[in-house]
């Protein structure tokens, strides 16, 4: 039972343009959703977070936005870079399973120059 | 330590043999989770420790997996007769308080063959 997916696998874009990471998730419950990026042989680090209570949340480059009604969020990268590139994780907790994070299964961003 | 330890960064091991999987949290940090990501698969929840409380093992895939954590900080996830399918990168992670503050070690990649 995937309750976060990342259908996109791997997304290509040109540097200066932007860059949208998107996920979906099932379970209503989920009320904090994160966004880690990892790279190869580093363990994921925390970008950026939002409440349910929100629909948007920004911190410089980066912004997520959150559809409670489509149970959809998204990670806007602008401008993208190339030191991007990376994979990133989608995330989400709440209800049942408290402070666990279940994790989408990552999109590759590549950041061409 | 400054970050998220974990020992080894790589294992090899046989078919059958038991392994044992080191995590050293960030001092103070009172959670600690346990997640492995096999190849192209997301971050899969495996246990979670919170204080004194009793851990949350319900992402353990057999009982040939189990984890300890001694004393409230250091953890050993063992993994007994391993199988191949057993072969993924195990990471470990701590946090205070607050789900942002989820820190991920490095991870160890294990081989078995």
């Amino acid at each position: 039972d995937q309750q976060v997916k990342q259908n996109s696998p791997s997304l290509s874009v040109q540097e200066g343009r932007i860059s949208i990471l998107n996920c979906d998730y099932t379970n209503s419950m989920f009320d904090y959703f994160l966004w880690y990026k990892k790279y190869p042989a580093e363990g994921p680090t925390f970008l950026i977070s939002i409440s349910s209570i929100k629909d948007k949340n920004e911190d410089g480059r980066f912004t997520v936005f959150l559809n409670k009604s489509a149970k959809h969020l998204s990670l806007h990268i602008v401008p993208s870079q190339p030191g991007d590139s990376a994979v990133y994780f989608c995330a989400a907790s709440g209800g049942t399973s408290g402070s666990r994070l279940t994790f989408g299964e990552g999109t590759q961003l590549t950041v061409n120059p | 330590g400054a970050g998220v330890s974990q020992s080894p960064s790589n294992k090899v091991t046989e078919k059958g043999k038991d392994v044992e999987l080191r995590c050293d949290p960030i001092s103070g940090h009172t959670a600690l989770y346990w997640y492995r990501q096999s190849l192209g698969q997301g971050l899969e929840f495996l246990i979670y420790f919170q204080g004194n409380s009793a851990p949350d093992k319900s992402g353990l895939p057999s009982d040939r997996f189990s984890a300890e954590r001694t004393g409230g900080s250091v953890s050993t996830l063992t993994i007994q007769r391993t199988q191949q399918e057993d072969s993924a990168v195990y990471l470990c992670a701590s946090s205070l308080r607050e789900i942002y503050g989820y820190t991920f070690g490095s991870g160890t990649r294990l081989t078995v063959v």
